[in-house]
């Protein structure tokens, strides 16, 4: 069946450092793979997205690459911030299907030590 | 902040009631889908509407039913509630066949 796994589920990192989070996705339709943040009682937010058509994006501290052979995804964050503390999601979708079901990952607590 | 929202904001119900909630979609957006958000997992799809038709469906039984409207809002019904339906639960908007969506700010269902 259809599923994305997310790895770690918890990241502890030191305010400067880099965070990585990893997914991988079974249905090899899937072709659009955004990220969300979510912080405590809040909404899950989009902060980056990536579709099959290219491998890598960048946004300021942010970064996601994909491997469609490997079927997997990551999120970098580099020099991370006190404020980066959340839940993050990651998601694999078919975009420009009928309907999208959006698959997400469990989600990675990152907190972040000043 | 997106211009996603629901009502109501929480919610407390007793096994066995029924609820609706609901959500506005953003402007511009012609698809709702709605996930159910146990605490500490991720979202579950739910169902998707568009065009004032269900659109797609998760692993969900049939109690869990909804409406589109014509200007594109939505509700979620949720017949014969069991403690396991307590969970956050979120609609998102969004253009048919485009992957970015928008999340609302949730209701948080308590079934006791």
């Amino acid at each position: 069946g259809e599923n994305v796994e997310q790895h770690p589920s918890t990241l502890s990192v030191q305010e400067g450092d880099s965070a990585v989070i990893k997914c991988t996705y079974s249905d090899s339709a899937s072709n659009y793979f955004p990220w969300y943040k979510q912080e405590l009682g809040k909404r899950p937010q989009l902060i980056i997205d990536i579709r099959s058509n290219v491998g890598e994006k960048k946004d300021q501290r942010i970064a996601v690459t994909l491997n469609k052979t490997a079927k997997h995804f990551s999120l970098h964050i580099t020099e991370t911030q006190p404020e980066d503390s959340a839940v993050y999601f990651c998601a694999a979708v078919e975009e420009g299907k009928s309907w999208g079901k959006f698959q997400f990952g469990a989600g990675t607590q990152v907190v972040v030590t000043p | 902040e997106t211009g996603v929202t629901q009502s109501p904001t929480h919610l407390i119900k007793t096994r066995g009631q029924q609820v609706t909630l609901r959500c506005s979609s953003q402007s511009g957006h012609n698809t709702v889908s709605w996930y159910q958000q146990a605490l500490g997992q991720g979202p579950q799809f739910i169902f998707q509407y568009y065009r004032e038709e269900e659109n797609g469906r998760g692993n969900f039984p049939p109690r869990f039913s909804g409406l589109q409207f014509p200007n594109y809002s939505s509700e979620l019904n949720v017949n014969a509630l069991e403690l396991d339906d307590s969970a956050l639960y979120l609609c998102a908007s969004s253009l048919q066949g485009v992957g970015e969506q928008y999340f609302g700010p949730g209701t948080r269902l308590t079934v006791t």
